[in-house]
């Protein structure tokens, strides 16, 4: 199985709503990493988990919360977003941390009213 | 920063030709992997070169590395109207995250 899946692949959400993106991987991969992409733009880096822990944090605000359940599983747990964090949100996975290629699921596509 | 930069940001062409896209980046690197991106979907990985290999090959893909100059290339020869996607270099120096470019959007007419 060479698959990263995301669940929901839609997501609308209110200013003050609470709600949380899953990614699942089951290619034993031990490094797991969130991206945020806005349209026309490159994906942008948001947090990297390795070996269930996180390893980089880029600087991303409190109102996203990463989590990693276990080796297969990670959540971004959103909260109080702005219209500004609209996007495509990617989870991807790698064999390792940094190293060579990554895993892309095909993303949740964020709309904050 | 790594960040590569592709060029052209935008490249249409008619189905059977070839298409060239360029990423150049600052820093040296461990390796180079090209990215395909289908419109609001997930990022494929296409190949990957190292830094001590000057060409390689998957396919219809071609790919150059020239680290004196810091570029490489990515050639798809024989397109096809499949091929419409955005492309994307990511860099990587080792212990540090992969940089990705800023893209390449490929109209491919049929």
């Amino acid at each position: 199985d060479t698959e990263v899946t995301q669940t929901p692949k839609h997501l609308v959400m209110g200013m003050t709503n609470k709600k949380s993106l899953k990614c699942e991987q089951h290619m034993g991969h031990r490094a797991m990493y969130w991206y945020k992409q806005k349209a026309k733009k490159p994906p942008e880096l948001m947090f990297v988990y390795s070996y269930e822990k996180l390893s980089i944090n880029e600087s991303v605000p409190s109102r996203f919360s990463p989590e990693c359940p276990n080796s297969s599983l990670l959540n971004l747990h959103l909260h109080a977003l702005q219209p500004e964090d609209s996007a495509l949100y990617l989870c991807a996975s790698s064999q390792e941390t940094l190293t060579d290629t990554q895993y892309f699921g095909p993303g949740t596509r964020l709309t904050v009213l | 920063s790594q960040q590569g930069e592709e060029d052209p940001q935008a490249l249409s062409i008619q189905e059977g030709e070839n298409a060239t896209m360029n990423c150049s980046y600052k820093t040296s690197i461990n390796n180079l992997q090209w990215y395909r991106q289908n419109s609001g979907r997930g990022l494929v990985h296409l190949i990957l070169i190292r830094s001590n290999e000057r060409e390689k090959h998957s396919g219809r893909l071609r790919v150059t590395l020239d680290t004196s100059k810091k570029s490489s290339s990515l050639l798809i020869t024989a397109s096809r109207a499949a091929d419409t996607a955005s492309y994307f270099c990511a860099t990587w120096a080792g212990n540090t995250p992969l940089v990705f470019g800023k893209g390449t959007r490929l109209s491919v007419i049929a």
